[in-house]
């Protein structure tokens, strides 16, 4: 089955920085990647998805870019601000029938005033 | 709109005590989700229920059992509760399989 690492735990960066977090997917059918946001004590929020048919997408200060054959995908966020720290998951739709999302373990971002 | 609505959102419980966690959506969503949470192990996917009146095992279904009572509620029992399955369990919905999962705001539950 689908397997995705989330290989940095903790990022912090100062605010108007720019943040990275990058994922490692294993199941080359997998076609949807999203990245939800958690802030303090609430449930995760979709921020911005893409699917396998294209490289790259972004929504503002939000971008997120898919290597296929590398299998990773990346969230990009620009001019960070306090109200950018929580914690990050992404997520791999796994193929085949069962179609079942498989998140990585998140990364909280601190971004220091 | 309340969304998904999650009940209750604490719980202490005894091993070997049972218990059900309750879901509501009020989104006419298809699909529903039931994750827990555990520190560095990330969002586990335990079952989910495609649409009304099918369910299905996920990552982590041991111990668990679930209903999908009619399209909007979807509910998880812990049948003999053990302290593994102290976690942060979060209800989610979405209109379709693969699509935007709606988060309810999470229960914590406890197992001494």
């Amino acid at each position: 089955g689908e397997n995705v690492e989330q290989h940095l735990s903790t990022l912090s960066v100062q605010e108007g920085d720019s943040a990275v977090i990058k994922c490692t997917y294993s199941d080359s059918a997998s076609n949807y990647f999203p990245w939800y946001k958690q802030e303090l004590g609430k449930g995760p929020q979709l921020i911005i998805d893409i699917r396998s048919n294209v490289g790259e997408k972004k929504d503002q200060r939000i971008a997120v870019t898919l290597n296929k054959t590398a299998k990773h995908f990346s969230l990009h966020i620009t001019e960070t601000q306090p109200e950018d720290s929580a914690v990050y998951f992404c997520a791999a739709q796994g193929g085949g029938a069962t179609n079942k999302l498989i998140f990585g373990t998140g990364t909280l971002l601190a971004v220091q005033p | 709109n309340a969304g998904v609505t999650q009940t209750p959102k604490f719980q202490v419980l005894k091993t070997g005590q049972s218990m059900t966690l309750q879901c509501a959506q009020d989104m006419n969503h298809n699909s529903m989700y039931w994750y827990r949470q555990d520190p560095g192990m990330g969002l586990r996917l335990i079952y989910y229920s495609a649409s009304e009146g099918t369910t299905d095992k996920g990552e982590v279904p041991n111990g668990y059992n679930v209903s999908r009572l009619n399209k909007r509620e979807f509910s998880l029992r812990l049948e003999s509760a053990a302290p593994s399955q102290t976690s942060v369990y979060f209800c989610a919905s979405s209109e379709v399989i693969a699509g935007e999962l709606f988060f309810g705001e999470g229960s914590r539950l406890t197992v001494l």
